[in-house]
């Protein structure tokens, strides 16, 4: 079991650009979470996908994020454009289900915008 | 908004004492609950889940549920200094997360 796969595992870029954040799930969990974490704010659920269908995403802070799911084994995170607001540690999980199945979470990528 | 709430803390025990961490929500149909551990820099980790009202124990951690008082709690027993970290509790109905309590055990 490889885990949860992240990539970047840092970034650091200007604001104005286009970030895009990568994700592989555990093989065989249904569920893939996005999160953002910050000293202010905790760990907040941007969107959550199952079998690959945006099924929540009323975290999403505005229109400038997007999130895709591909297939099974891909998710991306995008931010257009990019604010120092949006810094940040950002964690993908996964779960084979919901309402009683933990979340396997990445490493995270850790955003700075300049 | 379904809330999950946490003090913040920080929290500071001696080695070997209890460490007492609680949570509260406000969605009265929760059925699970987790606790995970965040270490500085790294990842969320799950250390317990706990489904059913009473408590349960795995080695030195218990969890104790409360659906009617809606509260979940982690005790740490005998807290050595690598327990020191983050504490989350996470309510699975909704994914979500409270803001964690940092936790120092001090030799």
């Amino acid at each position: 079991d490889a885990g949860v796969i992240q990539s970047p595992r840092h970034e650091v870029t200007e604001m104005g650009q286009e970030v895009t954040l990568r994700c592989k799930p555990i093989s065989g969990h249904d569920y893939l979470f996005w999160y953002r974490q910050t000293m202010m704010r905790g760990l907040e659920l941007l969107i959550y996908f199952n079998n690959n269908v945006p099924i929540d995403d009323s975290g999403m802070p505005e229109d400038r994020f997007s999130a895709k799911m591909p297939n099974a084994s891909f998710s991306t995170l995008k931010i257009q454009p990019s604010e120092p607001r949006d810094s940040a540690v950002y964690f993908c999980a996964s779960s084979p289900g919901v309402g009683g199945q933990p979340q396997h979470f990445g490493d995270g990528t850790r955003l700075s915008i300049l | 908004q379904k809330e999950v709430e946490q003090n913040s803390g920080p929290l500071s025990v001696p080695e070997g004492a209890i460490a007492s961490l609680n949570c509260t929500y406000s969605d009265r149909g929760s059925q699970s609950f987790f606790w995970y551990r965040q270490y500085s820099g790294k990842s969320p980790e799950l250390i317990m889940f706990i489904y059913s009202n009473g408590d349960k124990e795995d080695g030195r951690f218990t969890a104790q549920l409360n659906k009617a008082s809606q509260y979940v709690s982690l005790l740490i027993r005998d807290s050595q200094p690598s327990d020191s970290a983050t504490y989350l509790c996470a309510v699975n109905n909704d994914m979500r997360f409270g803001a964690g309590t940092r936790l120092t055990v001090k030799p």
